[in-house]
């Protein structure tokens, strides 16, 4: 898992709340994204940042929310308008969006109670 | 056991054998490709990587191979060992930063 870390492991969504997911790396890297896991399926982007303060929409941004305020953390707001989250979530960071590979935190299970 | 030129979505291979997993990418201008292992419950590990103007890169146990004539991508492990038993992912990088994974080949290793 390198220097990226998630937590919590697994949590639990009422209908109608908001959850956030925290994302934080020590890696110095500038870039950061939160991917989305289905079962038996592969990783589809929800939203990425290239530099502190900066984010932009994935391929399937509707109902999720992010911010970076500082160059460590990259938090994932699931909001009530997404209506079905439960899903494997992985984050993972980059020394630049066009440089490197990136590495992957170990994820968060989220469920719908 | 092996396979060679067809993407499989499950591979089983006896202990000690070697294992050739492969991918097929979908863009000719990608200039980077990485090649991931998830085990089950788990992030996504980076295993490799090359980039487009190398055709073979070797690491401990594993070696990738690129040709980019018909733009395949190959992960040979050598040796496969249980704990190799994992869902592996080759993913390609277009010039813009956006990695797009390729099909996954859960790879079974028989004791």
């Amino acid at each position: 898992d390198g220097g990226i870390t998630q937590s919590p492991k697994y949590l639990f969504r009422k209908e109608g709340q908001n959850v956030t997911l925290s994302c934080e790396q020590n890696l110095n890297h500038d870039a950061m994204y939160w991917y989305r896991q289905d079962p038996g399926q592969g990783l589809r982007l929800i939203y990425y940042s290239q530099i502190v303060n900066d984010f932009q929409k994935g391929d399937i941004a509707e109902g999720y929310s992010v911010s970076r305020e500082k160059k460590e953390s990259f938090p994932l707001t699931v909001t009530s308008a997404q209506k079905n989250p439960t899903a494997f979530y992985l984050c993972a960071s980059s020394i630049a969006r066009t440089a490197g590979a990136q590495y992957f935190g170990p994820g968060t299970r989220l469920l719908v109670l | 056991g092996e396979s060679v030129g067809l993407h499989l979505p499950t591979l089983s291979v006896q202990e000690g054998d070697n294992s050739i997993i492969n991918c097929a990418y979908s863009n000719s201008a990608s200039d980077y490709f990485i090649w991931y292992k998830q085990e089950s419950g788990k992030g996504p590990q980076f295993i490799i990587d090359i980039r487009s103007n190398m055709d073979k890169r070797q690491g401990q146990r594993v070696t990738v191979l690129l040709n980019k004539t018909v733009k395949h991508l190959s992960l040979q492990i050598a040796a496969t060992q249980p704990g190799d038993s994992a869902v592996y992912f080759c993913a390609e990088t277009l010039f813009t930063g956006k990695l797009i994974f390729g099909q996954g080949t859960t790879l079974q290793v028989k004791p």
